[in-house]
């Protein structure tokens, strides 16, 4: 079936660090693509997304490039800050019969950033 | 900026006893889902909601579990009788329209069954 594979965390990074998670997936057809990041405490939000390949979704310095040929989306940032301390979430759509979508999930990578 | 919002932030029951978890929806918003997060693992599909009737569920989404859209603000999970294992972090999410519209989720409930 459909399914989602991310990097295990937790990742420990300091300020300014480059960032990578790694996010694959499987599927049939061509989903749309998303990350969702979650602070503690609250729930999840939306950071970025992809509907068709090539695209690249970005927010807040975040990027991700919906790559068909590998099957991947691996989120990125340049420079990393202690308020990105989060749990990243990579998620496929799959398009659902009487309306919605269904939202598959990875397991989600911990990211922690020391100064 | 409209937000999902949900109650209770944290549940405890006994096993066996009834529990209704509540969320309220963005206002103008027309599809409602349940997910859920045991400790550890991913994020689950529960079950999508449109229309007042269910549109998709899982196979999680046993006899056990049933929603309801009570009024035109709230939107309800209810579990007839929690089991240990139904012990986990319940996330309502919503969206505009279906396709591939953004889901917005709330913060969550914690659900402990002892």
């Amino acid at each position: 079936g459909d399914s989602v594979t991310q990097m295990e965390g937790p990742v420990t990074l300091s300020e300014e660090a480059f960032l990578t998670i790694n996010c694959t997936y499987t599927a049939t057809g061509y989903p749309s693509l998303f990350w969702y990041v979650q602070y503690p405490g609250e729930g999840l939000q939306l950071l970025l997304k992809a509907t068709k390949a090539d695209d690249k979704g970005s927010n807040k310095g975040f990027e991700a490039t919906y790559r068909k040929e590998t099957t991947s989306f691996h989120l990125e940032k340049g420079s990393v800050q202690v308020s990105d301390s989060a749990v990243y979430f990579c998620a496929l759509i799959l398009m659902i019969t009487g309306g919605g979508n269904k939202l598959t999930f990875g397991t989600g990578t911990q990211l922690k950033v020391e100064l | 900026e409209p937000e999902v919002t949900q109650t209770p932030s944290h549940q405890v029951t006994q096993m066996g006893q009834e529990v209704i978890l509540r969320c309220v929806p963005i206002s103008n918003h027309l599809y409602f889902y349940w997910y859920r997060q045991i400790l550890g693992q991913k994020v689950e599909f529960l079950v999508s909601f449109y229309n007042n009737e269910i549109s998709e569920k899982s196979e999680i989404f046993d006899d056990q579990f049933s929603v309801e859209r009570p009024d035109g603000s709230n939107f309800t999970l209810k579990i007839r009788s929690t089991k240990l294992e139904d012990s986990a972090m319940y996330f309502c999410a919503s969206s505009k329209r279906g396709v591939t519209d953004t889901q917005y989720f709330g913060p969550g409930t914690r659900l402990t069954v002892l």
